[in-house]
């Protein structure tokens, strides 16, 4: 699977936008990239994932880039509980999420 | 509401005893997974079962084996439980052939003393 890169962590002001930058210059053509998140002492949370279209849900935006050697996921209006650790996975679909590699992640902070 | 359920939030045992975690899915999932969460080294996975009765080794499965008796069910063994073991353990479960999505649960904190 391929290698993704986040940075360690951000700062957002609650009720702005919040753009959580991944850099995966090596996918393949069959990888997705999934986005999950964890807020402390819970087990991570899956949020949204794409190929190669711009995606939306409930959580959040994903905007990959044509490319697709990099991804941002967007939370429209962030709150406070959106304060957690951010992961961009990128894998192949199909079995089921077996070999989900989950890096470092980004450490987003809401602040008042 | 779609659930993974890990029987036990906090455990404290004596290096030597015999652990099970346990975890069951309300989603009728055919894979599910157990993965070790520690600081600076992120998730890793120790075990994952892809059906009933089967089971495949993950990058860490040292120390551990695991049992899945029934489709819902998926424990975690620790036979003889040692200090280096201490640690947040991490039930997910996903569906066949799917999205690929992995549902967790709330992770069971164990520390060995």
């Amino acid at each position: 699977d391929a290698k993704t890169t986040q940075p360690t962590s951000m700062d957002c002001a609650e009720g702005r936008a919040a753009n959580l930058p991944c850099n995966h210059s090596t996918i393949s053509g069959n990888e997705y990239v999934y986005w999950y998140r964890q807020i402390h002492s819970q087990g991570p949370q899956y949020i949204i994932h794409g190929l190669k279209n711009n995606e939306t849900n409930e959580m959040a935006s994903l905007i990959i880039t044509e490319d697709r050697k990099s991804s941002t996921l967007i939370l429209p209006h962030a709150t406070l509980r959106d304060t957690a650790v951010y992961y961009c996975i990128v894998r192949v679909v199909g079995t089921g999420g077996f070999k989900t590699i989950f890096g470092a992640g980004t450490r987003l902070f809401v602040k008042a | 509401d779609v659930k993974v359920t890990q029987s036990s939030r906090y455990l404290v045992k004596r290096t030597g005893e015999k652990v099970f975690l346990e975890c069951v899915q309300d989603m009728d999932h055919e894979n599910m997974f157990w993965y070790r969460q520690d600081p600076g080294l992120g998730l890793r996975l120790i075990y994952f079962s892809y059906d009933v009765k089967m089971k495949e080794k993950g990058d860490i499965p040292e120390g551990y084996s695991v049992s899945r008796e029934k489709k819902e069910r998926f424990s975690l063994i620790l036979e003889s439980a040692s200090t280096n073991q201490t640690s947040m353990y991490l039930c997910a479960s996903s569906r066949i052939p799917g999205t690929g999505e992995l549902f967790f649960g709330e992770g069971s904190r164990l520390t060995v003393l």
